[in-house]
């Protein structure tokens, strides 16, 4: 598959819980993003990927949230002490040059229900 | 935050009509780009227009851009069925952050 995989595509967690949410961009794409979409919105920008470079985190709702990409290549979300407002869809998208000028290629996304 | 508003919020036309979306911004922008999503899917790229563009074509897909107006609009002719999704429109402001619109939910009927 030449797309953008995002495992797992469904995950329950119980409040307080830790969880790791992954995504495998395109091979070769050099920008890796995280957006958070609520029901019935847009995307809301997370943190922002240059290679293995996190350059951007200003859109992490709390010091709780965490991202990595520490080959430049798959990144993981990381969310600490789970809470029920972090229920959401987490959309990954990459794009093959830097910065939002070209298009950005979307994962199907991991939607995180916090019971 | 989101920049953009989509108007309307839902729309269900007949299969074979023509659908209009329109997008508004707040602040200067480098390009706007519409995106398609299908119920539980990721987005998908339609369209990319530059600030310096006034029109541009995409198959059925005709994309406007009024800067003076800090708006745009999709219009999608001959509409099928498979066009219902909704429809986001996103902005560029800085070098790299797309910010995003609400976005129009589509329905085609049979």
């Amino acid at each position: 598959g030449a797309g953008v995989s995002q495992s797992p595509r469904y995950k329950v967690a119980k409040r307080g819980q830790d969880v790791a949410l992954r995504c495998d961009p395109i091979s070769g794409h050099v920008s890796l993003f995280w957006y958070q979409q609520a029901l019935g919105q847009g995307p809301e920008f997370l943190t922002y990927f240059q290679n293995e470079a996190q350059l951007d985190k200003s859109g992490l709702p709390s010091d709780r949230f965490f991202a990595e990409r520490p080959e430049g290549s798959v990144s993981t979300l990381k969310i600490q002490r789970t809470q029920q407002e972090d229920s959401a869809v987490y959309l990954c998208a990459s794009s093959g040059r830097t910065g939002g000028l070209k298009p950005q290629h979307f994962g199907d996304g991991t939607r995180l229900s916090i019971l | 935050s989101q920049q953009g508003e989509e108007d309307p919020q839902a729309l269900s036309i007949q299969e074979g009509e023509n659908a209009t979306m329109n997008c508004s911004y707040k602040t200067s922008i480098n390009n706007l780009q519409w995106y398609r999503q299908n119920s539980g899917r990721g987005l998908v790229h339609l369209i990319l227009i530059r600030s310096n563009e006034r029109e541009k074509h995409s198959g059925r897909l005709r994309v406007t851009l009024d800067t003076s107006k800090k708006s745009s609009s999709l219009l999608i002719t001959a509409s099928r069925a498979a066009d219902t999704a909704s429809y986001f429109c996103a902005t560029v402001e800085s070098n790299y952050q797309l910010i995003w619109g609400a976005g129009t939910k589509l329905i085609i009927k049979p």
